[in-house]
């Protein structure tokens, strides 16, 4: 069963605290994406990952940080730095860096306390 | 420039009507115009893509029809029924950075009525 993993499904965090969302993919994808989701807003992205040990900033990186040690992973960590963190989070893939269609994993709602 | 704006905010069809939603756009680089379907609390699903060499795509209820000179994409739900009832969002992409970036419009909530 090919697919994204997210997790947990929600996640609560105390202010201050660093936080790391899971993503997997068992779809043999070269590419990853973490997008942010908020009320009323487009989905707006925050890292991509075209290869392994490579990642590149988004439109909204401040906060955040990633990491890519290998193809089927691409954790994120909310930082302490992220003024406003709570909202969806969401991780995405595609086949590689010349592919456009990207599928979505189910999502990581975060709720700073 | 970078822009998707998605119209209308919300819908509401009754069961068996046409839903349209519509959204434009201002760079004319973009060229990949996919639509996704999100229920509450789930990632976003696929539902139907096309490509500005086309002006029409058909899958099923779902079609996209696109004015490449206008800038602009429709979704129309033929035949709407209260399962289709869900956010629905528009994306533009284009190669940036090496990579295909998605614009996302702010999406459309659509009911249905049974």
């Amino acid at each position: 069963d090919g697919g994204i993993t997210q997790s947990p499904k929600y996640l609560f965090r105390k202010e201050g605290q660093n936080v790391t969302l899971s993503c997997e993919q068992n779809l043999n994808h070269d590419a990853m994406y973490w997008y942010r989701q908020d009320p009323g807003q487009g989905l707006r992205l925050i890292y991509y990952s075209q290869i392994v040990n490579d990642f590149q900033k988004g439109d909204i990186a401040e906060g955040y940080s990633v990491s890519r040690e290998k193809k089927e992973s691409f954790p994120l960590t909310v930082t302490s730095a992220q003024k406003n963190p709570t909202a969806f989070y969401l991780c995405a893939s595609s086949r590689d860096r010349d592919y456009n269609e990207q599928f979505f994993g189910p999502g990581t709602r975060l709720t700073v306390l | 420039q970078q822009q998707v704006k998605q119209s209308p905010q919300s819908l509401i069809v009754q069961k068996g009507g046409i839903s349209i939603i519509n959204c434009a756009y201002e760079n004319t680089a973009f060229d990949y115009f996919p639509w996704y379907q999100q229920f509450p609390g789930k990632g976003p699903a696929l539902l139907i893509a096309i490509r500005p060499d086309v002006s029409e795509k058909k899958e099923g209820r779902f079609t996209i029809s696109f004015n490449k000179s206008a800038k602009q994409f429709s979704l129309h739900i033929m035949d709407s029924q209260p399962g289709d009832s869900a956010t629905y969002f528009c994306a533009a992409s284009n190669l940036w950075r090496g990579t295909y970036k998605y614009i996302f419009g702010t999406g459309t909530r659509l009911k249905v009525l049974a």
